[in-house]
């Protein structure tokens, strides 16, 4: 049963520090999707990678975030430096075209203090 | 710029009774797609439901349901004699061009 997989799951960080997160997408899917998660925002999305060419990454703070495809089975979302406002839970999702169904993965819960 | 409003923050029903969450969308492109999700206590999101905009047919799964409604920028799902297994957040999502646009969720509890 294949699933798109991330890690850390959990992260807690001081502010300023650098937090990495990394997603391996599902073998064969050729889009990639980060989102982040907040009670206030609810789901955004911030990244969107089509056969590891980035798309479109209007949703993320270009200042402090950045999102890369190194190979096919790797994605990462990269914050630094990390603030408070920064907390909330980040998602990745493939799929095989961008207009169907995206798998999410289980998230990454990070906390910055 | 498109949006997805799901009016319902929370709803709560007793077993067995149906359930309607609504779902309206706002895009100026013709061509989109609807998708419904579902978050349970776990956290992970689960998907449900693709439906392109030029497929109006209503789709039944079980005992879930979706009326897909042009006319009125709606997508509303319906499940039938919930269970407590069903209680989640179930969000309602619009893609197009490169963009993915989730309504706030709307939290459903199914007592027993």
């Amino acid at each position: 049963d294949a699933r798109v997989t991330q890690t850390p799951r959990h992260k807690v960080t001081e502010m300023g520090q650098e937090v990495t997160m990394r997603c391996q997408p599902i073998l064969g899917h050729n889009t990639v999707f980060w989102y982040r998660q907040t009670m206030m925002q609810g789901l955004e999305l911030l990244a969107y990678f089509r056969n590891r060419a980035p798309l479109d990454d209007s949703g993320m703070p270009k200042d402090r975030f950045s999102a890369e495809m190194p190979d096919a089975t790797l994605a990462t979302l990269k914050i630094q430096p990390s603030e408070p406002r920064d907390s909330a839970v980040y998602f990745c999702a493939s799929g095989r075209d961008q207009n169907n169904e995206q798998f999410f993965g289980p998230g990454t819960r990070l906390t910055v203090l | 710029a498109q949006k997805v409003t799901q009016a319902q923050t929370e709803i709560s029903v007793v077993e067995k009774e149906d359930v309607t969450l609504d779902c309206v969308y706002e895009t100026r492109d013709t061509t989109y797609y609807l998708f419904w999700y579902k978050q349970p206590p776990s956290g992970e999101l689960v998907f449900l439901i693709r439906r392109n905009s030029f497929d109006e047919q209503n789709e039944i799964s079980g005992r879930y349901s979706w009326n897909f409604q042009k006319s009125t920028s709606s997508f509303n799902f319906t499940i039938t004699a919930s269970q407590v297994v069903d209680s989640a957040v179930y969000f309602c999502a619009l893609y197009n061009n490169n963009d993915m646009r989730f309504g706030a969720g709307t939290r459903l509890t199914v007592k027993p």
